[in-house]
């Protein structure tokens, strides 16, 4: 089974911190995921990345930045956190090949920004 | 673009009752299309899919067909129970340069009361 780990289930930080979510996947996926959560919002994509060092603006990428510098690695990075940002993110891969295949989520993380 | 429209909760349901959430799928091909849950507190977890047209994808009792002529991907279930208490996602999935992104549905709220 494809294992998706982020590395924290939930994580506190103040207004102006910069904050590091990591996520890892155990399947040699090339496409990776940034979403958040948010009640009556549904998911909503952050950004993408379809190989290593290459990324791409999803719907809501202001406020974030992300980082992918291995295969299985895929980070996101809150510059200067702020309250807006209290959410859950969820992280995912996919493979490229093979079809339209399903994403593979992790467990999420839920942040609160102070 | 591609644009999921689905079923809006909350439903709610006796144990055993039949269970049926509507999606439908807009698209300018032939999508993958997937059904995915999220339980209290976890990711979502892939429940079950279907690649093409008259594909019927079923797990743990809930089943969907992904009907061509009207795209759409209902998905079904004869008994539910109290453990379906969950949240449900249709979400589809096109070719072409997508990088596998997927497009959501806002999700349905399900609670099973005994």
């Amino acid at each position: 089974d494809v294992k998706v780990t982020q590395s924290s289930r939930y994580l506190v930080k103040r207004t102006g911190e910069k904050v590091f979510l990591e996520c890892v996947q155990d399947m040699d996926h090339e496409n990776m995921f940034w979403y958040r959560q948010d009640p009556g919002l549904g998911l909503r994509l952050i950004y993408f990345s379809y190989d290593v060092k290459m990324k791409e603006k999803g719907d809501i990428p202001e406020g974030y930045s992300v980082s992918r510098e291995k295969k299985e690695r895929f980070s996101l990075i809150l510059e200067s956190a702020s309250t807006n940002q209290t959410s859950m993110y969820l992280c995912a891969s996919s493979p490229s090949t093979g079809g339209n295949q399903p994403q593979h989520f992790g467990d999420g993380t839920r942040l609160s920004i102070l | 673009g591609d644009s999921v429209t689905q079923m809006e909760g909350p439903v709610t349901l006796s144990e055993e009752a039949f269970l049926t959430i509507n999606c439908t799928y807009t698209a300018t091909g032939y999508p993958s299309l997937f059904w995915y849950v999220q339980y209290p507190g976890e990711g979502l977890q892939l429940l079950l899919k279907a690649t093409k047209a008259d594909d019927k994808g079923s797990n743990k009792g809930f089943e969907a067909t992904y009907r061509k002529e009207t795209t759409s991907f209902h998905l079904e279930k004869g008994s539910v129970q109290v453990s379906d208490s969950a949240v449900y996602f249709c979400a589809g999935v096109s070719g072409g340069t997508s990088y596998g992104k997927l497009t959501f549905g806002q999700g349905t709220i399900l609670t099973v009361h005994p």
